[in-house]
């Protein structure tokens, strides 16, 4: 069993609607990562939090919006998205800075915007 | 600027044979250097990792890597290809400074 867990696995929502993903980790880690990923290409990191704290920003629009309630739940709340948005997204955790030991990454998200 | 370069899109392989993906990456700092693997509408694994010391590292489900900084590459090696290997395998370069940046990927098929 992976040790971050997404859940829904698959969502269909409509441009209007409000969604949440959520990622839940027992791996200890304090780093928690958003990536999206679209068909054939590699992950794009989209939000980091460090500690709890939103630490990376890549300029992602203001219609995905990340909450981080503890330091083993990441959240990414969802609202009037776009169809382009549909992607696989994935929630991944490491330890943060120097002590990095490489990503675990959950099974993601399928999300599909009509 | 720093990148990662897999020059290899696709690459079949026949069950049983050897296998190696290339990985060449530019960084400025010393590089953290991994190795994942995704199965169709998966997350991603990672299969092993490079900080320092031996240059040869072993990883999981029987894969290893070489760094070697002169060629400033990292590629993936497997003696013997089991079908259950078909998969896309990414590389990737960090510095634990959470930005990693990942190459575009290699999808592996297995021939039987």
């Amino acid at each position: 069993d992976t040790e971050v867990t997404q859940t829904p696995k698959h969502l269909v929502m409509g441009m209007t609607n409000k969604k949440s993903l959520k990622c839940e980790q027992h791996m200890g880690h304090r780093a928690m990562y958003w990536y999206k990923q679209k068909a054939k290409k590699p992950p794009e990191l989209m939000f980091v939090y460090s500690y709890e704290k939103l630490s990376i920003n890549e300029s992602v629009p203001s219609r995905f919006s990340p909450e981080c309630p503890n330091s083993s739940l990441l959240n990414l709340h969802l609202h009037a998205l776009q169809p382009e948005d549909s992607a696989l997204y994935l929630c991944a955790s490491s330890q943060p800075g120097p002590q990095d030991d490489g990503y675990t990454f959950g099974s993601g998200t399928r999300l599909t915007v009509v | 600027a720093q990148s990662v370069t897999q020059p290899d899109i696709h690459i079949t392989v026949s069950e049983g044979a050897s296998l190696e993906l290339r990985c060449n990456y530019s960084y400025g700092a010393t590089p953290y250097l991994f190795w994942y693997v995704q199965s169709p509408g998966q997350g991603l694994q990672l299969l092993l990792k490079y900080f320092s010391g031996d240059t040869l590292v072993q990883g999981i489900k029987g894969f290893e890597a070489e760094f070697k900084r002169s060629q400033s590459s990292f590629n993936l090696r497997k003696p013997s290809v089991h079908w259950s290997d078909a998969a896309e395998y990414f590389c990737a370069v960090g510095s634990g400074t959470y930005k990693y940046i990942f190459g575009t990927g290699t999808r592996l098929k297995v021939l039987a």
